[in-house]
C-alpha cells in the first residue's frame, strides 16, 4: 500500500524558513517523480514543485522559484522542500504526491497524496 | 502558462441526478487532463486521468471525455458520498495548473 506522510509544518514568521519532509513507502520510490501541491485556507489547489525520480530534473511554480528548493533522498525514500523567505501568501496546507501513469512522454497524474501539513506564515 | 476554467463553480444537485462539469483550457493540451475529488479536510483523490481513464477503484458512475481545450466530468447518478469539490488539472506542460474547482452541494 502506497503511503505518503508529510511532516515539518508549523508557524513561522515572515522572512523565515521551514523544511517540509514526506516519507514514502509501498512503492519503488526512486522510479517515480514526486511533487508538492499546496492549498491556502478556503482556496483551490496550487502546484508548487516537481522532482524527477533521479532528482536530476526539478520544476517550480513562478510563485516559489528562487525561494523553495525541492530535493529527494532515494536511499531514505524521502522527499523534502526547503522553503526560505516565507511570505504570508505561502500559508497553506502542503501536500506531497506521487506522479503516476508514466509513459515515454511524461507522467500524467498525481495518483497518491499525503494527508498534508499546515504551514502558517505570520508574525 | 495554461489556464483552466471550470463551469459551473457551484452546483446544487440531488441524489440520483446526472451531473456534468466542464473544464476549458486556454490552449490545447491533447488529452493530458486529470480530475480530482476533494472532501473538506481531506487530500484530493484522483478520479480520472488522460481525460477519460478511470483510476482503479473509482466507481463507474464517474466518466470523463474531451480533448484539446474542452473536457467534461460526468457523474451519471449522484450518490451521497459524491458531494465534494472537483478540480481539473493539466499535465501537458509545466507549470502544472489546476482549475478553480466546482463545489457540488446537496439540493
Amino acid at each position: 500500500e502506497v503511503q505518503l506522510l508529510e511532516s515539518g509544518g508549523g508557524l513561522v514568521q515572515p522572512g523565515g524558513s521551514l523544511r517540509l519532509s514526506c516519507a514514502a513507502s509501498g512503492f519503488t520510490f526512486s522510479t517515480y517523480a514526486m511533487t508538492w501541491v499546496r492549498q491556502a485556507p478556503g482556496k483551490g489547489l496550487e502546484w508548487v514543485s516537481t522532482i524527477s525520480g533521479s532528482g536530476g530534473s526539478t520544476y517550480y511554480a513562478d510563485s516559489v522559484k528562487g525561494r523553495f528548493t525541492i530535493s529527494r533522498d532515494n536511499s531514505k525514500n524521502t522527499l523534502d522542500v526547503q522553503m526560505n523567505s516565507l511570505r504570508a501568501e505561502d500559508t497553506a496546507v502542503y501536500y506531497c504526491a506521487k506522479l503516476g501513469y508514466c509513459i515515454r512522454t511524461g507522467c500524467y497524474n498525481f495518483d497518491y497524496w499525503g494527508q498534508g501539513t499546515l504551514v502558517t506564515v505570520s508574525s | 502558462d495554461i489556464q483552466l476554467t471550470q463551469s459551473p463553480s457551484f452546483l446544487s444537485a440531488s441524489v440520483g441526478d446526472r451531473v456534468t462539469i466542464t473544464c476549458r483550457a486556454s490552449q490545447g493540451i491533447s488529452s493530458y487532463l486529470a480530475w480530482y475529488q476533494q472532501k473538506p479536510g481531506k487530500a484530493p483523490k484522483l478520479l480520472i486521468f488522460v481525460a477519460s481513464t478511470l483510476q482503479r477503484g473509482v466507481p463507474s458512475r464517474f466518466s470523463g471525455s474531451g480533448s484539446g481545450t474542452e473536457f467534461t466530468l460526468t457523474i451519471s447518478s449522484l450518490q451521497p458520498e459524491d458531494f465534494a469539490t472537483y478540480y481539473c488539472q493539466q499535465l501537458n506542460s509545466y507549470p502544472v495548473t489546476f482549475g478553480p474547482g466546482t463545489k457540488v452541494d446537496i439540493k
